[in-house]
């Protein structure tokens, strides 16, 4: 069964701390991953998109990495901001499910001024 | 180039009741998928529309229909509402590629009574 787990599920960090989020997956076999922010209420805001083919991408503070073989991606942000609290949610595109995104559960972000 | 359009954006309905959702995608994207989020399941995939016709399925009762238009406006529809319905209903909107990148609307609120 493909799984994706994001574990702490909510995080606390004063202003300008880099934040560490992290997301497992049970099955190697996938398209691409994508991290997504989501506001409370609101909808999901694409942040990074990494193919099958990649290890990381990089946007602004913002860096993400995926290893395969060890079932991980980690989403890093640089020096935290009031603004980046959110819940961050991990999502997979699997080669046999098409073009349907499984998700974690997202880790809830708290930057603290 | 403007984005993913969700209406309405707010619906309270009483049990028993039909409700549908309509989702914009973003212009010469050819996919609409819909998701519903609860703070139990999480976000869960419903389906998938590519050029008129239903690509994916996720594992939702019957009662979970949808359609897309040739302009590629897809519509949802909600019959015999159950309490269990209430939840942020999202809409992610696609080139139709797999490896693509996915970007959502800001959703609709559906609250059932």
């Amino acid at each position: 069964k493909q799984e994706v787990t994001q574990i702490p599920a909510a995080l606390s960090v004063p202003e300008g701390e880099n934040l560490v989020l992290n997301c497992s997956f049970t099955d190697s076999a996938i398209y691409n991953l994508q991290w997504f922010r989501q506001d409370p209420g609101k909808g999901l805001t694409s942040l990074l998109l990494i193919q099958s083919s990649q290890r990381e991408q990089t946007s602004g503070r913002l860096n993400a990495s995926l290893d395969k073989s060890s079932g991980r991606s980690t989403l890093y942000i640089a020096a935290s901001q009031p603004g980046d609290s959110a819940t961050y949610l991990c999502a997979f595109l699997w080669e046999a499910a098409g073009n349907k995104l499984t998700f974690g559960g997202g880790t809830r972000v708290l930057v603290k001024p | 180039k403007a984005g993913v359009t969700q209406t309405p954006r707010y619906l309270i309905k009483t049990r028993g009741q039909q409700v549908t959702l309509s989702c914009s995608p973003i212009s010469g994207h050819r996919s609409v998928s819909w998701y519903q989020q609860t703070p139990g399941q999480g976000l869960q995939f419903l389906f998938e529309y590519f050029s008129e016709t239903q690509r994916n399925k996720g594992n939702f009762p019957g009662r979970f229909s949808g359609r897309q238009f040739s302009n590629s406006r897809s519509e949802m529809n909600v019959s015999t509402l159950e309490l269990g319905d209430s939840a942020l209903y999202l809409c992610a909107s696609s080139s139709g590629q797999v490896w693509h990148e996915q970007y959502f609307g800001p959703g609709t609120r559906l609250t059932v009574t």
